[in-house]
């Protein structure tokens, strides 16, 4: 079976400041990992997604994850952060199969503040 | 391109009656899903289809059905709803293949009173 874990339903930072989103996933078979955000009152928007070429993946607005597979982890990073950053961040996975579901995390909320 | 198109975006139901939240892709995806989010448990797989004319259960199926009868519609079905159904549905397809990522609609925010 497979599961993801995410450190932390909420996380708050300043502006400019490193954000970190921590995610831990269990798959018995390679994973494919996925991060997206969730703006208020709207659907999920597909940030990156690792499928087993670079370990080190960018996405969109500057985030960008490294997948480790001794530490099982995909944690979500960004150098600076933006106001507009703010929104909830769920990690996803899924096995190699077409037409598999994807298993979500529980989701992590990120506050921006100035 | 619209993608994926939930109906309706809100909803207020009496507890026992039945519903129907319609969803319409344009991007002809085989594998369609229904999730529902709820606070603090993040989305949770309700019913899936793989392709026209299956379907399949998730992690929450009780209470729910669904029908694929053509690529594009994959309509969610509470036959009786309860006061738990009180959640946001999002309905999502999937691009052929394991590495494709799902897009989702804009959710349909049902309350059961």
């Amino acid at each position: 079976a497979q599961s993801v874990t995410q450190l932390g339903s909420h996380v708050s930072v300043s502006e400019g400041a490193l954000v970190l989103l921590r995610c831990n996933y269990s798959s018995s078979v390679p994973p494919y990992l996925f991060w997206y955000v969730q703006y208020p009152n709207q659907g999920l928007q597909l940030l990156l997604k690792y499928t087993s070429a670079a370990t080190l993946v960018k996405g969109i607005n500057g985030f960008e994850a490294e997948f480790k597979k001794s530490e099982t982890s995909f944690h979500l990073t960004k150098p600076s952060a933006h106001m507009s950053d703010a929104a909830e961040y769920f990690c996803a996975v899924s096995k190699n199969q077409a037409g598999t579901a994807l298993i979500f995390g529980k989701g992590t909320t990120l506050s921006v503040s100035s | 391109i619209a993608g994926i198109t939930q109906a309706p975006t809100s909803q207020i139901l009496a507890a026992g009656r039945r519903m129907t939240l319609r969803c319409t892709q344009d991007m002809r995806h085989n594998a369609m899903y229904w999730y529902r989010q709820d606070l603090g448990l993040g989305l949770r797989l309700i019913h899936y289809s793989n392709t026209a004319g299956t379907t399949g259960k998730g992690e929450v199926p009780d209470g729910y059905s669904v029908s694929r009868a053509n690529t594009d519609d994959f309509p969610l079905t509470l036959a009786s709803a309860v006061p738990s159904q009180t959640s946001v549905y999002f309905c999502a397809s999937r691009a052929g293949g394991g590495t494709g990522e799902l897009f989702f609609g804009e959710g349909s925010r049902l309350t059961v009173l």
